[in-house]
């Protein structure tokens, strides 16, 4: 079964350095999702990627994250300089357009100290 | 905006007990729900989703959800659960109208099972 591919899966930071993490969506989806979870918390919507653009992104989507598709395989989350409160773990997802064929990787923890 | 929320944040239960976990969502519009688990160390894996038709919907490993509109809920339910049930469950909503198909989830619930 297709597998959404994320590395690393923990990755320990410094507060103020920049992150990127990295996933493999299924080669024949569309759609590309980041998603995190602090610890005790929900899942929460970062951001949604379509023909190559930002389709939505929420209030914790500010300035310091980016997101890239570089080479039409990888889609990338990149956080410029790392806070405290970044500490999480984030889950890409893609899809084919439809939910059932919404797939989830299977998370990077990320922690800053 | 839409919003879910699960009731319970840890439930305890013994092997062959029944379960069910609340989901209630705030949203105006047409919905389509789903039930995500997440065992210990391991990804979110679709339990079950409702889109349509029959409110009663039927997913992996013995589990159902029911749909019922009127209160806006999307219970879980499983008759017995076993050991290997022992995971964080998540709700979540999609506006079935959208074009992005970004969910949202509920806080998650978890559950243990003791043998």
């Amino acid at each position: 079964e297709p597998e959404v591919t994320q590395t690393p899966s923990h990755q320990v930071t410094q507060m103020g350095q920049e992150v990127i993490l990295r996933c493999v969506p299924i080669s024949n989806h569309l759609y590309f999702y980041w998603y995190r979870q602090i610890l005790g918390q929900k899942v929460e919507f970062l951001v949604s990627f379509y023909n190559n653009e930002i389709s939505e992104k929420s209030e914790i989507f500010d300035d310091q994250f980016s997101v890239e598709r570089p080479d039409g395989s990888n889609f990338t989350l990149k956080i410029r300089s790392t806070k405290l409160e970044d500490s999480a773990m984030y889950f890409c997802a893609s899809s084919t357009g439809q939910p059932s064929g919404y797939t989830f990787g299977s998370g990077t923890r990320l922690t800053v100290v | 905006a839409q919003s879910v929320s699960q009731h319970n944040h840890h439930v305890i239960l013994s092997e062959a007990a029944s379960l069910e976990l609340g989901c209630n969502y705030s949203y105006g519009g047409t919905v389509n729900l789903f039930w995500y688990v997440q065992y210990p160390g391991q990804h979110l894996q679709l339990l079950l989703k409702y889109f349509s038709g029959d409110p009663l919907v039927k997913g992996i490993k013995g589990f159902e959800a029911e749909f019922i509109k009127s209160k806006f809920s999307f219970n879980l339910r499983k008759p017995s659960v076993q050991w290997s049930d022992t995971a964080e469950y998540f709700c979540a909503v999609r506006n079935s109208g959208g074009s992005n198909y970004k969910l949202t989830f509920g806080k998650g619930t978890l559950l243990t099972v003791n043998p």
